[in-house]
C-alpha cells in the first residue's frame, strides 16, 4: 500500500497561474480531503469529498475547485493563484462512515508558493 | 460548529520527564470523537490516538494516554517519559456525530531537551 500519495511535493507559481495538486490513495476511502496549513492556524479544510462524484466546500474553499471522478483521485485546482494562497497543502483519506473513530491518513503534503 | 483551542503554542521538556498538551473543545453535537496527531520537522501528520466522547475509560496508545474531562470540554494529551523524537508540533482534531470533517486546533510545538 502506497497510502495518500501527493504530487508535488513542491511548487513554485506566478500570481495568476492555475495549477492542479494531484491526490490519490489505494485504501479504497471513500472520504478524501484538502487542508492548507498557515502558521499559527493549524489545519483548514478547502474541500471534501464522501464518494465518486460527491464534493462539497470546507472552511476555506475559495480559489480552489475539486471533482472527483474515481475513488482514488481527488485532484485540487487552483485557478487563479494568488500570494494568499503560499501555503503547505494536505490530502487526507478515510473510511466514510460520519462521526466514526476512523483516522484520517494524510499524504506528504505539497509546499506552494506564489510570487 | 466545532472549535478547538490549543492555548500552548510551545512547549519545553525535559528527556524523560511527562508533558501534557491542552485542549478545549466547544460543540453542541451530543456525541463526538477527539483526536491526536503529531507532525514532526519532516512534515508528516501522524495519527496518535483517538477519544470518543462516550468511551468510559481514557485512551491510551504506549505512552501516549488522553486525559479526557467532559464536562469541562477537554481532551489533554498526556506523553510519558518523553524521548528526543517527540520533539514535534501536536495537533488536536474534532469530529461530530454526524460530520466527516476534522476540524482541527492550531498546534502546540513540543521540544524535548536532553
Amino acid at each position: 500500500n502506497a497510502g495518500v500519495t501527493q504530487t508535488p511535493k513542491f511548487q513554485v507559481l506566478k500570481t495568476g497561474q492555475s495549477m492542479t495538486l494531484q491526490c490519490a490513495q489505494d485504501m479504497n476511502h471513500e472520504y478524501m480531503s484538502w487542508y492548507r496549513q498557515d502558521p499559527g492556524m493549524g489545519l483548514r479544510l478547502i474541500h471534501y469529498s464522501v464518494g465518486a462524484g460527491i464534493t462539497d466546500q470546507g472552511e476555506v474553499p475559495n480559489g480552489y475547485n475539486v471533482s472527483r471522478s474515481t475513488t482514488e483521485d481527488f485532484p485540487l485546482r487552483l485557478l487563479s493563484a494568488a500570494p494568499s494562497q503560499t501555503s503547505v497543502y494536505f490530502c487526507a483519506s478515510s473510511y466514510s462512515r460520519a462521526g466514526s473513530s476512523y483516522e484520517q491518513y494524510f499524504g506528504p503534503g505539497t509546499r506552494l508558493t506564489v510570487t | 460548529a466545532q472549535k478547538i483551542t490549543q492555548t500552548q503554542p510551545g512547549m519545553f521538556v525535559q528527556e524523560k520527564e511527562a508533558v501534557t498538551l491542552d485542549c478545549t473543545y466547544d460543540t453542541s453535537d451530543p456525541s463526538y470523537g477527539l483526536f491526536w496527531y503529531k507532525q514532526p520537522s519532516s512534515g508528516e501528520m501522524i495519527f496518535l490516538i483517538y477519544q470518543g466522547s462516550y468511551d468510559q475509560q481514557n485512551a491510551t496508545e504506549g505512552r501516549y494516554s488522553l486525559n479526557f474531562q467532559k464536562a469541562r470540554k477537554s481532551a489533554n494529551l498526556v506523553i510519558s517519559a518523553s524521548q528526543l523524537g517527540d520533539s514535534a508540533m501536536y495537533f488536536c482534531a474534532m469530529r461530530g456525530t454526524n460530520d466527516y470533517k476534522l476540524s482541527f486546533g492550531a498546534g502546540t510545538t513540543v521540544t524535548v531537551r536532553a
